[in-house]
């Protein structure tokens, strides 16, 4: 069964701090992998994709990995900051499909605290 | 920011109503996507669509139907809303036919209420 699980499922730290988020997969054929970032009440915004012969993709402060041997991904996030609260979702797509799919996690809800 | 709106933002309404939750996007993109996203939980797909006169059921079976009779607009209905209607209803695009490729950019979403 293809599935996408996230861990911690949420996570506090303090402002400056860093800290990396995982995502576990059992996706397949794989395509890419996505984070999102979701502000509450908000619609998910993306900030990094990776397709299978990427290791690491980097948007600011924010530097995803992904191990496609092991089905892992991280996203470290570095200095955070108040506006760094938020849930961030992987997301893993396939190629199973004709036209393809894609599988969300449940998310990490990060509040980062003065 | 995207170019993708939903209104309304929030809606509380009783048991038993009529409701439209619009979607829009101006980018041209003639794939659109409905999910719905309980608190604390996956996105689940429950509409899609191709382009106009196109739509599709998703993963998650859902009481509500979709039309595209235009490719900015893709509006979700419910006949008549039931509090397990209760829920986030996202709406989303992309340039590509192939989910798997390229971005979807996401509407700001409802927050559906029912009494």
């Amino acid at each position: 069964k293809n599935q996408v699980e996230q861990s911690p499922q949420s996570l506090i730290i303090l402002e400056g701090k860093n800290c990396t988020l995982q995502c576990n997969y059992t996706v397949s054929p794989f395509s890419n992998l996505r984070w999102y970032k979701q502000d509450t009440g908000r619609g998910p915004v993306s900030l990094t994709i990776m397709t299978f012969s990427e290791n690491t993709k980097s948007n600011g402060r924010y530097t995803a990995t992904l191990d496609a041997d092991t089905k892992q991904s991280s996203l470290h996030i570095t200095a955070s900051q108040l506006s760094d609260s938020a849930s961030y979702i992987c997301v893993v797509s396939d190629r199973g499909s004709t036209l393809g799919r894609l599988y969300f996690g449940r998310g990490t809800q990060l509040t980062v605290w003065p | 920011e995207a170019d993708i709106y939903q209104t309304p933002r929030y809606l509380v309404i009783g048991t038993g109503k009529k409701i439209t939750l619009e979607c829009s996007q101006t980018m041209g993109h003639d794939k659109m996507y409905w999910y719905q996203q309980d608190p604390g939980m996956e996105l689940h797909l429950i509409h899609y669509s191709y382009g106009v006169n196109s739509t599709e059921k998703g993963d998650l079976s859902s009481e509500s139907t979709v039309s595209r009779i235009r490719t900015e607009h893709f509006p979700l209905t419910l006949e008549s809303a039931r509090p397990s209607h209760t829920s986030q209803y996202l709406c989303a695009s992309s340039e590509s036919l192939d989910a798997s490729a390229g971005e979807q950019y996401f509407g700001p979403g409802t927050r559906l209420t029912v009494t």
